[in-house]
């Protein structure tokens, strides 16, 4: 039973560029968050989603990021005009519905801005 | 919104001896914890969470008291062994409906054999 899939691991970009990071939920789950961790950081929320949805997008930088989960494919983060500020690794975690439902984490892409 | 405080930022200990990792939260809707372990360069795994209307909670080594009045929880793990060394994030949710986690800044914990 595959767990939460995030590709590229490692993604690096010159500034400038756009990065697209994807993400698919465990089986079942319908419900998608993105988190980003800075070096020697927390995790902080930047947007959750379903399926064709945004619910709750109020972590997100106002420029040059945005998200999207379609209702076929996995969902996709994508930075436009990199900076190096960007630079951190990014975590998508599922989970089956709502409440008090446990978040499970991917492996994370680790983006790197030359 | 919600601010997660932790600490400490570092522990060590002792191989055998117990950790004790503490967070307090600034949001009294607040009312799911979870807290997770990462190795270095891996994903947070969930090991243990918390809902408000419980007091304690209790997985083998590891247990998690939440104390609603001073909005604060922890983390207690006894009888550490190497493999528990990893950061460990607490992290709070206010459960409209969904649960986008605030977490905390982590606590390393080195294990000494």
């Amino acid at each position: 039973n595959a767990g939460v899939m995030q590709n590229p691991r490692h993604l690096v970009r010159r500034r400038g560029q756009e990065a697209r990071l994807r993400c698919s939920p465990m089986k079942g789950h319908s419900h998608v968050y993105w988190y980003r961790q800075l070096p020697e950081e927390g995790l902080k929320f930047m947007v959750y989603l379903q399926k064709e949805n945004i619910i709750d997008e109020s972590g997100m930088p106002k420029e040059r990021f945005s998200a999207e989960f379609p209702k076929e494919g996995p969902s996709i983060l994508r930075i436009q005009q990199v900076v190096r500020g960007d630079s951190a690794a990014y975590f998508c975690a599922s989970s089956p519905g709502q409440g008090y439902q446990p978040q499970h984490f991917g492996d994370g892409t680790r983006l790197s801005i030359l | 919104g919600e601010n997660v405080e932790q600490h400490p930022s570092t522990l060590s200990v002792q191989e055998g001896d117990s950790a004790v990792i503490k967070c307090t939260y600034s949001d009294s809707a607040s009312n799911y914890f979870p807290w997770y372990k990462q190795e270095l360069g891996k994903r947070p795994q969930l090991i243990i969470d918390i809902r408000s209307n419980v007091g304690e909670k209790k997985d083998q080594r590891i247990a998690v008291t939440l104390n609603k009045t001073a909005k604060h929880f922890s983390l207690h793990i006894t009888e550490t062994q190497p493999e528990d060394s990893a950061v460990y994030f607490c992290a709070a949710s206010i459960n409209s409906g969904y649960s986008t986690l605030t977490f905390g800044k982590g606590t390393m914990l080195l294990v000494s054999p």
